[in-house]
């Protein structure tokens, strides 16, 4: 149990194009959900909390409107990363939780922006 | 805010040797320290953790150890194998009981297991 997929694994974009990767908890109900970016050889930084039905609380220095964050269900947060550029690119982890138990984390989408 | 620091950054052994990964936290309030493995490309995947309440925690050749006052905790792995190789993640969080609590990583070590 407690499975987190994400999709898509990966993607290419141009850059000025947005780009969405969603994150899905597949056997459990998520109360919560985090988004994470690791840029390679680096450790994870948090991005994002999300509750379901409420907007995402945003870690110092990360754009609200750069990166937007949609958690519309309790198995379901989307990642929206608006006019994307090169430096954008990174590995953009998920994780889902539900109450008394730890972070589950998704595969991760790798996104390159050309 | 929450303050992980790591070291060593990285760990090169010999099969069958032990390996020892250290952690200090800022935030006298963190009272749950997970341990992660990562592979290249994959997810991090929780091989131990440990709550505050406990000094130590061992899970076969895994094993970690908290020292509240000093606010550092330790990962000791023994016996190590090829398949140990990888990235190991330590984190620092408020009460994993509790909802929204987030996860402050450390910087990662690199360990690498020489046959």
């Amino acid at each position: 149990g407690a499975v987190v997929s994400q999709h898509p694994s990966w993607v290419i974009c141009k850059s000025g194009t947005s780009v969405k990767i969603e994150c899905r908890s597949l056997d459990f109900q998520a109360t919560t959900m985090f988004w994470y970016r690791q840029f390679p050889k680096q450790s994870l930084m948090l991005m994002a909390t999300s509750n379901e039905g409420s907007k995402a609380t945003y870690e110092q220095g990360v754009e609200k409107d750069k990166f937007l964050i949609n958690h519309a269900s309790l198995t379901l947060s989307t990642l929206t990363v608006t006019s994307a550029h090169p430096e954008d690119s990174s590995f953009y982890i998920c994780s889902a939780r539900r109450r008394g138990y730890e972070q589950y984390f998704g595969p991760g989408t790798r996104l390159t922006v050309t | 805010g929450e303050n992980v620091e790591q070291h060593p950054s990285t760990l090169s052994v010999q099969e069958g040797d032990s390996a020892v990964i250290k952690c200090t936290y800022s935030d006298s309030a963190s009272n749950y320290f997970p341990w992660y493995k990562q592979e290249l490309g994959k997810r991090p995947q929780l091989i131990i953790d440990i709550r505050s309440n406990v000094g130590e925690k061992k899970d076969q050749r895994i094993a970690v150890t908290l020292n509240k006052t000093a606010k550092h905790f330790s990962l000791h792995i023994t016996e190590t194998q090829p398949e140990d190789s990888a990235v190991y993640f330590c984190a620092a969080s408020k009460d994993p009981g509790g909802g929204g609590n987030k996860l402050t990583f450390g910087t990662g070590t690199q360990l690498k297991v020489e046959l």
